[in-house]
């Protein structure tokens, strides 16, 4: 079955501590999302990679670094310079876009963080 | 810049009642999109919406876009237990060459008395 997988599916940081969380994908798609969501609240872009080696800042990207050096993975860090990483973080992916339509985001489970 | 507000933020109903999540642009939309997230869970595809006054059903769900594409709905015919969750209208301020940089509501939250 293709899909997204995220893991840790919990996760505690330390005061200072950087924490990667991972996104993998087995759907072949090009574009790969991390967003960020607050209890009762919606989603919010951290970072979005398009393709392979490239990708770019969200609306909510300080404190959190990206790469993505294949296709299939596109793992975040939750670096000590974000104050307040207690969040439910969910990656997503797309395939490429059409002419002038948007395409569906295909996500993953997700990941809890909290600060210890 | 581009304002979307999603409506009720809340909705608790009986079950078998109808209920509708509405989301309101102050500019006009290139399309729309819907999700639906249960409680724990992470978002799922509903339905995309492209056309103006655009009508689209899946079995006790209708989706409607305005005319002037400003607005959507999402409208629940006889909601169930299994309605329960979160749903979200989601739109694209622009189009990328590999991907759509989404922008989400708020979010209804749907919960039903049985």
């Amino acid at each position: 079955d293709g899909g997204i997988t995220q893991s840790p599916k919990y996760l505690f940081r330390k005061e200072g501590q950087n924490v990667t969380l991972s996104c993998e994908q087995n759907l072949n798609h090009d574009a790969m999302y991390w967003y960020r969501q607050d209890p009762g609240q919606g989603l919010r872009l951290i970072y979005y990679s398009q393709i392979v080696n490239d990708f770019q800042k969200g609306d909510i990207a300080e404190g959190y670094s990206v790469s993505r050096e294949k296709k299939e993975s596109f793992p975040l860090t939750v670096t000590s310079a974000q104050k307040n990483p207690t969040a439910f973080y969910l990656c997503a992916s797309s395939i490429r876009q059409g002419a002038r339509m948007d395409q569906p985001q295909h996500f993953g489970d997700g990941t809890r963080l909290s600060i210890l | 810049g581009q304002q979307v507000m999603q409506i009720p933020q809340y909705q608790h109903v009986q079950e078998g009642e109808d209920f509708t999540t509405y989301c309101n642009s102050s500019t006009t939309l290139s399309n729309i999109q819907w999700y639906k997230q249960r409680p724990g869970g992470h978002p799922v595809f509903l339905i995309q919406l492209v056309k103006s006054g655009e009508v689209k059903k899946q079995k006790r769900l209708t989706f409607q876009f305005g005319e002037a594409k400003k607005n959507s709905s999402l409208h629940i015919t006889a909601t169930q237990t299994t309605d329960v969750g979160t749903y979200f209208c989601a739109w694209s301020p622009y189009l990328l060459e590999y991907g759509n940089k989404l922008v989400f509501g708020a979010g209804t939250i749907l919960r039903v008395k049985s």
